[in-house]
Formats: C-alpha cells, structure tokens, sequence
C-alpha cells in the first residue's frame, strides 16, 4: 500500500521561505506530485519530479529523494496569496493515471 | 480553455434522499476521476474512468454510490440514499494519460459540496 506524511499546519511571514515535508510508504511509484488548494477552491498542479533531485518553476522548487522517501515543496518570497492547503501525491506502478494524496498542509502566511 | 466543469456547487439534502453530481471534464481528455474529500483531508479516489471504462472502482462504496461515464465524456455520480457521513466535497478531475506513462496533471473541477441533515 501507499502512505504519506505531511505536517498538518505550517505558518510563515511574508517574503519568508517556507519547506513543507512530504514523507512516503509506498511499494512503487513513477513520480511525486505537488498540488495546491485555496480555501473552498480546486486542487490545482504546482510540480512533477519522476528523478531525484530539485525541479524549479518561479518561485516554487520540488525535491524528491527516493532513496530516503522523502520530498519537499519550497517556497520562496512568500506572498500572502500563497495560503493555502498543498498536498504532495504520488502515482504507484501498474495503476495507470492513479494518484494517492497526503493528508495535506495548510500554510498560513502572515504579514 | 473551459476548465473541468462540476455541478452543482453546493447541495443540502435530508438523510436517505438522492443526490447527483454531474462533470464534464477537459475536452480530449481520456481518464476521469471522482475523489471525495473530507474538511481538512486530502482527496481520496472513489472510481477513475478511461474513457468509458471504469478501471478502478475499489473505494466506490457500491451500496450506495453508483457513477457512469457515457459516451467516454460526461459523468455523473450518485448517491442513493445519502447517509450523515456522506457530507464532503466530490471533485471531479481529468486528465490526458497513456497506459504505462506515470507522468500525470490532473485538472481539477471546484467540487460539490454535500451536507447531509
């Protein structure tokens, strides 16, 4: 089976950098994902890494490290519209476009 | 590009009645999903549909919760009858994806809020 962990809250200043950890159990999986939800808003793709290693898109940056069933989302200069739940989610082996999500972490950046 | 479209919004029944949710996904795109999710929980996949093929329907709760996909386009899912803990969101997501290809964005619709009196 698949499992993965997330801290449930997480809370930062504006222009901070903020990492939110993702750790996995999984058997298998081609990649590990990275979505973000606004309050009452749909769950919308931030990043993609299938290799280990860090994946850069502005001012968000994903790693993964398989090795040690691990990733992270970074966020740099943290603006106020970056508050919002994100989940990490990975796509386990022989189960097509399946994707498993975490429990998710709510960021709340202050000003 | 219209997004994927779900309907309704939000919907407020009594236990044991129906409810159904309809979705019309991304034009072109080939797998659909319905996940549930829970205030302050991550989305759990109920059924995946390619194109008219449900593939993955193990966490549908088939008592009560019935979904189709005519035509490979449009789906709908129901419930009948509605319970308490059914209260969630139901988001419907889409995706382009090729068998054996992990490389996966879903688009995700805004959800349909269910509360269960």
């Amino acid at each position: 089976g698949q499992s993965l962990e997330q801290p449930s809250e997480v809370t930062a200043v504006e222009g901070a950098i903020v990492q939110i950890n993702c750790t996995y159990q999984t058997s298998g999986f081609y990649g590990l994902s990275w979505y973000q939800q606004h309050d009452g808003g749909a769950p919308t793709f931030l990043s993609y890494n299938a290799l280990d290693g860090l994946e850069e898109t502005g001012r968000f940056s994903s790693f993964l490290s398989r090795s040690d069933s691990y990733g992270y989302l970074l966020l740099q200069e943290l603006q106020m519209k970056d508050s919002a739940s994100y989940f990490c989610a990975v796509s386990p082996y022989n189960q097509g476009g399946k994707l498993i999500f975490g429990q998710g972490t709510e960021l709340s950046v202050k000003p | 590009e219209a997004g994927v479209v779900q309907s309704p919004r939000y919907k407020i029944i009594e236990k044991k009645q129906p409810v159904a949710f309809w979705c019309n996904p991304i034009s072109g795109h080939n797998t659909l999903y319905w996940y549930l999710q829970n205030l302050g929980q991550g989305p759990e996949l109920l059924i995946r549909y390619e194109n008219e093929e449900a593939v993955d329907d193990s966490q549908l709760p088939k008592d009560r919760f019935s979904a189709e996909r005519l035509k490979g386009v449009d789906s709908t899912l129901k419930i009948q009858p509605a319970e308490l803990g059914d209260s969630a969101v139901y988001l419907c997501a889409s995706s382009f994806s090729s068998r054996g290809s992990g490389a996966n964005v879903l688009t995700f619709g805004a959800g349909s809020r269910l509360t269960v009196l």
